[in-house]
């Protein structure tokens, strides 16, 4: 699985839009980018995931650059219950298999 | 369509007993993995499996620790004389047969053992 980078830590004001980048420069063409959150030492909760193009669900949004080697999780109008630890993977679908967690970038959502 | 269910939610042991964590699959998913945080770690794999079948389990400990998934019931993790170091939450997660593969965690079991 391809190794991703993530900043530590992040703030972000209430109601505006939150943007997590992530770089993974070795993906390959199989690898699908996920993105999970962790509330508070809850289990991971699962947000969105993609492989080439941009994806959009009632959560958030992902933008992966043309050559794949970087994303960008956005959650358009942050909450104080969107603070969290946010992980970035890349991992092959269609083949199971685990996951691999990094240390993640912890988001502030502050008021 | 009720989530990933983990039971118990907090599990407390001495040392050398026994500890079983159990997992029940979203419904329709047939495939379970378990992760282990330790106190101010990340996540680590540690097994995956398929109804009655194990697929993946290059992330167990070599010894103590064994885990299986019946055709009927739920998926069990155990660890046999649990030690101080076993201290942990353990997330299980699940996915849908098929195509799909997105994993789906449960609530997570904390294990402390005293």
């Amino acid at each position: 699985d391809a190794k991703t980078t993530q900043p530590t830590s992040m703030d972000c004001a209430e109601g505006r839009a939150a943007n997590l980048p992530c770089n993974h420069s070795t993906i390959s063409g199989n690898e699908y980018v996920y993105w999970y959150r962790q509330i508070h030492s809850q289990g991971p909760q699962y947000i969105i995931h993609g492989l080439k193009n941009n994806e959009t669900n009632e959560m958030a949004s992902l933008i992966i650059t043309e050559d794949r080697k970087s994303s960008t999780l956005i959650l358009p109008h942050a909450t104080l219950r969107d603070t969290a630890v946010y992980y970035c993977i890349a991992s092959p679908l269609g083949q199971g298999g685990k996951l691999i967690f990094g240390q993640g970038t912890e988001l502030s959502v502050k008021p | 369509n009720a989530g990933v269910m983990q039971n118990p939610r907090h599990l407390v042991r001495r040392r050398g007993q026994e500890a079983r964590l159990r997992c029940s699959p979203m419904k329709g998913h047939s495939h379970v993995y378990w992760y282990r945080q330790l106190p101010e770690e990340g996540l680590k794999f540690m097994v995956y499996l398929q109804k009655e079948n194990i697929i993946d389990e290059s992330g167990m400990p070599k010894e103590r620790f064994s885990a299986e998934f019946p055709k009927e019931g739920p998926s069990i993790l155990r660890i046999q004389q649990v030690v101080r170091g076993d201290s942990a939450a353990y997330f299980c997660a699940s996915s849908p047969q098929g195509w799909t593969e997105t994993q789906y965690f449960g609530p997570g079991t904390r294990l402390l053992v005293l």
